[in-house]
């Protein structure tokens, strides 16, 4: 079956990076996009970014274009989520999820995994 | 960017009871709308995509509809694993969008 763990969250200052990682089983990694969502303290979801099957294609949220960085390593079954700069308001649960469409970069979020807490304190 | 609003952002309904959540688009999204499931301190669930499709293993009590800019969630008759907080996403077009939510309370 379908398993994606986060894991690397944790407390980070202000201006500091994290990278978080996502492992993924139960599928053929290398033919499905993959995205981060997040979700701040009793707030609702926010999309993060997306990557496509081959990593050829990304795409980010304004929130954290310019500071976060999707990659993926395939034969490492691995998704990561590189965040520098981190702000008070980058401070969340992340997701990783895969889409359910193999084929379209136009996908829906079918798979998630259980999410990674990150804390932005000084 | 597309807006994505729900309504209502809460209701209260007892067991047994037939809900409705509603989800607007702020332009036309076709059919690239999805539905997601929240439990306090759980990832979101996959409920639905493509407005209308269940996923594998979602029980037939929860049904989807609609197109272009207005979408419905129904669950025809609440049992207590159905409290939760409800999300619509559009993913026509990026940056991919959420509704903000309807929490779903035991009246």
């Amino acid at each position: 079956q379908v398993q994606l763990v986060e894991s690397g969250g944790g407390v980070v200052q202000p201006g500091r990076s994290l990278r978080l990682s996502c492992t993924a089983s139960g599928f053929t990694f290398s033919t499905y996009a993959m995205h981060w969502v997040r979700q701040a303290p009793g707030k609702g979801l926010e999309w993060v970014a997306a990557i496509s099957y081959d990593g050829s294609n990304k795409n980010y949220a304004d929130s954290v274009k310019g500071r976060f960085t999707i990659s993926r390593d395939t034969p490492k079954n691995m998704l990561y989520l590189q965040m520098n700069s981190l702000r008070a308001e980058d401070m969340a649960v992340y997701y990783c999820a895969r889409v359910g469409d193999s084929s379209s970069w136009r996908s829906d979020l079918q798979h998630w995994g259980q999410g990674s807490l990150v804390t932005v304190s000084s | 960017d597309i807006q994505m609003t729900q309504s209502p952002s809460s209701l209260s309904a007892s067991v047994g009871d037939r809900v409705t959540i509603t989800c607007r688009a702020s332009q036309d999204i076709s059919n690239y709308l999805a539905w997601f499931q929240q439990r306090p301190g759980k990832a979101p669930k996959s409920l639905i995509f493509a407005a209308s499709t269940l996923q594998s293993r979602v029980p037939s009590k929860f049904s989807g509809s609609g197109s272009g800019t207005d979408f419905t969630l129904t669950i025809s008759s609440l049992q207590p694993e159905d409290f939760a907080t409800y999300y619509c996403q559009q993913y026509y077009s990026y940056p991919l969008t959420f509704g903000g939510g309807t929490k779903v309370e035991i009246k």
